[in-house]
């Protein structure tokens, strides 16, 4: 079955700290990759997105992920995350397989920022 | 900038009774979604609709479900008997074209007693 795997359930970091979250996927075509993030109390919004070309995508907020295609792979990154960067990250997939137009989500990751 | 909006923010219901959740999707957008998030459980997909009708929908989308575009702007989703397995955040989104970024509006929460 399709399916989207977010390997940290709960990040805890410090201000400054670099921040990488994982996320694989299972499907063996032609995929559209998302990130999106939820604030506490807001709806989901598009962090970043990867459809073709550079594997390597840059979003809002100074985050970026890279498409591995050879590991399934779309890590989300930051280098020096904020206090403000506390939000549950959700990775999801739209498979170009079947003519598909749903996103499978990940289970979300929770990520709590320190000052 | 647009934004899907969703209405309303919460609702409690009685097991059994008829509940329609609406959403204004992003005016030039052509397609729509419904997605639900059961309290601690995965964002999961419950139907696409494009030109009028279902595209596509999940397992979870049961003859209890129904969507309808009443008018020209507004997206519902009909819930005709509630469950209490039916309690989650209904998410609405939409989308310009076939495999493009989705929009999410701020979600309903439904909790059925």
């Amino acid at each position: 079955a399709q399916s989207v795997s977010q390997h940290n359930h709960h990040v805890i970091l410090s201000e400054a700290a670099s921040l990488e979250l994982g996320c694989n996927y299972s499907y063996g075509g032609t995929v559209n990759l998302f990130w999106y993030v939820q604030y506490p109390g807001q709806h989901l919004q598009l962090l970043l997105k990867y459809f073709s070309g550079d594997p390597l995508v840059k979003g809002i907020k100074g985050f970026e992920a890279e498409f591995i295609k050879s590991k399934f792979s779309f890590n989300l990154r930051k280098p020096s995350v904020q206090w403000s960067d506390t939000a549950e990250y959700f990775c999801a997939v739209i498979s170009f397989s079947g003519g598909y137009n749903k996103l499978i989500f990940g289970a979300g990751t929770r990520l709590a920022v320190h000052p | 900038e647009p934004e899907v909006t969703q209405t309303p923010s919460h609702q409690v219901t009685q097991m059994g009774q008829e509940v329609i959740l609406r959403c204004v999707p992003i005016s030039n957008h052509l397609y729509f979604y419904w997605y639900r998030q059961i309290l601690g459980q995965k964002v999961e997909f419950l139907v696409s609709f494009y030109n009028n009708e279902i595209s596509e929908k999940s397992e979870i989308f049961d003859d209890q479900f129904s969507v309808e575009r009443p008018d020209g702007s507004n997206f519902t989703l009909k819930i005709r008997s509630t469950k209490l397995e039916d309690s989650a955040m209904y998410f609405c989104a939409s989308s310009s074209r076939i495999q493009e970024t989705q929009y999410f509006g701020p979600g309903t929460r439904l909790l059925v007693l």
